[in-house]
């Protein structure tokens, strides 16, 4: 069965700080895609990122940056020198090949504080 | 941005009434979701569509019924609403890249419907 962890409740960083958010996953599929979303407080869910269990290459995207690690299971997100606008809940979501059914972890809900 | 609408956006409604959320794309996309969001749980699928009168159940589908009869709309009723259905509804679209092997892709999603049942 398909498991999406993340562990971290709640952040609370002060501007300019590097977060990182854990995302930890379980499948027995070998073909599966991970994803990121952003939550802000307007409550939109907006896609960041969507990535194959074939391509374990480390994405940068400005001042995110995600490292994907099969050995550990792990999807884990990094924003470099945080800022306010970066405040809301970050979700994790696997998805196996063939599936229909995302499963999400409950999410992290990061503060950014000026 | 992924043309999705869902109406209404807020509803308060009473234990026991019907309730029926509607969401509406305009890109063509094959495939429709229905999801809740709850403190604590993420977003949990309760049922999902791969096309005109094609639906199935998710995770979370005991209380709801769907239903597609156009491309572009996907309904979530809720026959008979109980105070636990108090959540916030999300619907998403996705298209596959490939045939049916490549089924998996991006979901994109709407803007959200809070609902309370009092």
């Amino acid at each position: 069965a398909q498991k999406v962890t993340q562990a971290q409740t709640e952040i609370s960083v002060v501007e300019k700080e590097d977060v990182t958010l854990d995302c930890v996953y379980e499948t027995r599929d070998t073909t599966y895609y991970l994803f990121w979303y952003k939550q802000p407080p307007s409550g939109e869910l907006v896609f960041l990122i969507r990535r194959n269990s074939f391509d374990e290459q480390n994405e940068i995207s400005g001042r995110y940056s995600w490292n994907f690690q099969k050995s550990t299971s792990s999807f884990n997100f990094t924003i470099t020198a945080s800022q306010v606008v970066d405040s809301a809940v970050y979700f994790c979501a696997l998805t196996e090949l063939g599936g229909f059914k995302t499963i999400f972890g409950a999410g992290t809900r990061l503060f950014v504080k000026a | 941005d992924a043309g999705i609408t869902q109406s209404p956006r807020h509803k308060v409604t009473e234990t026991g009434t019907p309730v029926t959320l509607r969401c509406h794309q305009t890109e063509n996309h094959r495939y429709m979701y229905w999801y809740r969001q709850d403190p604590g749980h993420g977003l949990r699928l309760i049922h999902y569509s791969y096309g005109v009168k094609d639906t199935d159940k998710g995770e979370v589908s005991d209380g709801y019924s769907v239903s597609r009869s156009k491309t572009e709309d996907f309904l979530l009723t809720l026959e008979s609403a109980t105070s636990s259905q108090t959540s916030v509804y999300f619907c998403a679209i996705s298209d596959p890249r490939g045939g049916i092997a490549e089924s998996t892709d991006t979901q994109y999603f709407g803007p959200g419907t809070r609902l309370t049942v009092l």
